[in-house]
C-alpha cells in the first residue's frame, strides 16, 4: 500500500543555517504533493504546492523539491528563524472515488535555536 | 473573508457515547474534508464532501458519518465512541474537488473519550 515517511526525529539547527526536511513515498505516482506547517494545538497551514513535471518551486525563503524517480521531496527554509519552528506536514494525492485526496505523512517537527 | 471555523473548541465524551463536531467553511468554498489527527502522527482522511455528497472516504468504519448543508458548512458524526477515537478532529475546506488546491484548515476540535 502507499506509504509516506517524514523524519520523526526532530530536526534541531541553529538560526541563520537552512533546514532541509524530507519526504519519502513509495508504491505510489502521485501527481502533486504538498507541504504544510502546524504549531501545536493547531490546524495545518498550506505552504507549498509541487506538480510531478516540476522540479523545484520557491517561495520566499521556502523551496520545495520534487524527483519522481527517487520518489522523494525536500523541503529546504533558508536563513531559518526561531519562528520556523513547528511541525511540517507533506502531503501526497491519491485518487479515492473519481478524484484525488490527500494523504499526509507524520511531520517532522524544527527546532531553530537562537 | 472568514476563515475555516470549528465547534467546540474540546469535548470530553465517554465511550459508546455519540458525537457532533461541526465546521463552517472558508467562504466561496464548496468542499469539505475531514481529517483525523493522533498525537505525533500527521491527519488521516475520514471522508470529504462536494456540494452536499459523499466524495470520497477513507479507512473509517460506518460509525464515521458526515453531512454537508446548502451553505456549505458540515458536521461529523461519530457513533458508539471508542477509546481510540481520541484526538484532534479537523476539517478543510477547499474551492473545488479536483483535490490540485491547497485546503483550508480550521483550528481542530480535541476529542477525549473516557
Amino acid at each position: 500500500s502507499q506509504k509516506i515517511e517524514q523524519n520523526s526525529e526532530a530536526l534541531n539547527i541553529q538560526e541563520g543555517k537552512t533546514a532541509t526536511l524530507t519526504c519519502n513515498y513509495t508504491n505510489y505516482s502521485p501527481a502533486y504533493l504538498q507541504w504544510y506547517r502546524q504549531d501545536p494545538g493547531r490546524g495545518p497551514v498550506f505552504l507549498l504546492l509541487i506538480r510531478e513535471n516540476e522540479k523545484e518551486k520557491r517561495k520566499e525563503r521556502l523551496k520545495v523539491t520534487f524527483d519522481t524517480t527517487l520518489k522523494q521531496s525536500l523541503f529546504h527554509i533558508t536563513a531559518s528563524q526561531p519562528a520556523d519552528s513547528a511541525t511540517y506536514l507533506c502531503a501526497l494525492d491519491k485518487f479515492v472515488d473519481s478524484s484525488y485526496k490527500l494523504i499526509f505523512g507524520s511531520g517532522t517537527r524544527l527546532l531553530v535555536r537562537p | 473573508e472568514t476563515g475555516v471555523t470549528q465547534s467546540p473548541t474540546h469535548l470530553i465524551k465517554t465511550r459508546g457515547q455519540q458525537v457532533t463536531l461541526r465546521c463552517s467553511s472558508q467562504s466561496g468554498h464548496n468542499t469539505v474534508s475531514w481529517y483525523q489527527q493522533a498525537l505525533g502522527q500527521g491527519p488521516q482522511f475520514i471522508f470529504q464532501y462536494y456540494r452536499e455528497e459523499e466524495n470520497g472516504r477513507g479507512n473509517f468504519p460506518p460509525r464515521f458519518s458526515g453531512l454537508q448543508f446548502p451553505n456549505y458548512s458540515s458536521e461529523l458524526n461519530v457513533n458508539a465512541l471508542e477509546l481510540d477515537d481520541s484526538a484532534l478532529y479537523l476539517c478543510a475546506s477547499s474551492p473545488d474537488e479536483r483535490g490540485a488546491n491547497e485546503q483550508f484548515f480550521g483550528p481542530g476540535t480535541r476529542l477525549t473519550v473516557l
